[in-house]
């Protein structure tokens, strides 16, 4: 059965450094997301991309923040310059339409230092 | 306020017990999402409906619009289904977008 994958599952990175989260979506999937959990807290809805933009963006998602789809298969989160605040699950996700159900990868933990 | 709101925070059952996790809404939503968390972090969808029952297996889940509130059941548990359970839904945005607002999940053990 096809499936949402990601890496790293696990990224250690220091404060101010840059990373790149990355995901393959289901290959005939057109809907992306990406979500956070930190640790102990509830997931939270970051950005959808639809068509190869942005279609919508939480409060969150602020500057530090893109998504990009650079190939037609990868679709990655680049955080610029990350803080202590920004450890967390994060979760990539994809659907065939906005309308069904989303398949979740099995997330890359990132951890600030 | 949370928009989504789950109870019991968590749950503790013997095997074999029938299992409610409730969820109430405050936004207007187009459909509802049960998710699985395993221990180990991954996250399954269950179930996604927008009106009535849907039924897969042991697990059951409701949805009554009017009153903005889901249910989710589990017959004859099973230790295996130890998990977290997140209730979600999809709430309509401001230029006709949406996005998942996440429940704080349900911790379910079935003990043995």
């Amino acid at each position: 059965e096809p499936e949402v994958t990601q890496t790293p599952s696990h990224q250690v990175t220091q404060m101010g450094q840059e990373v790149i989260l990355r995901c393959v979506p289901i290959s005939n999937h057109l809907y992306f997301y990406w979500y956070r959990q930190i640790l102990g807290q509830k997931v939270e809805f970051l950005v959808s991309f639809y068509n190869n933009e942005i279609s919508e963006k939480s409060e969150i998602f602020d500057d530090q923040f893109s998504v990009e789809r650079p190939d037609g298969s990868n679709f990655t989160l680049k955080i610029r310059s990350t803080k202590l605040e920004d450890s967390a699950m994060y979760f990539c996700a994809s659907s065939p339409t906005g309308a069904r159900e989303q398949y979740f990868g099995p997330g890359t933990r990132l951890t600030v230092t | 306020k949370n928009e989504v709101e789950q109870s019991p925070q968590n749950l503790t059952a013997q095997e074999g017990e029938f299992i409610t996790i409730n969820c109430s809404y405050s936004v207007g939503i187009s459909a509802l999402h049960w998710l699985q968390q395993h221990p180990g972090g991954g996250i399954v969808s269950l179930f996604m409906l927008s009106s009535g029952k849907k039924k897969h297996g042991r697990l059951i889940a409701t949805i009554n619009i009017q009153e903005k509130h889901s249910s989710l059941h589990i017959t004859a548990s099973h230790p295996r289904d130890s998990a977290v359970y997140i209730c979600a839904v999809r709430s309509w945005q401001r230029g006709g977008s949406e996005k998942l607002v996440f429940g704080k999940g349900t911790k379910l053990t079935v003990n043995p």
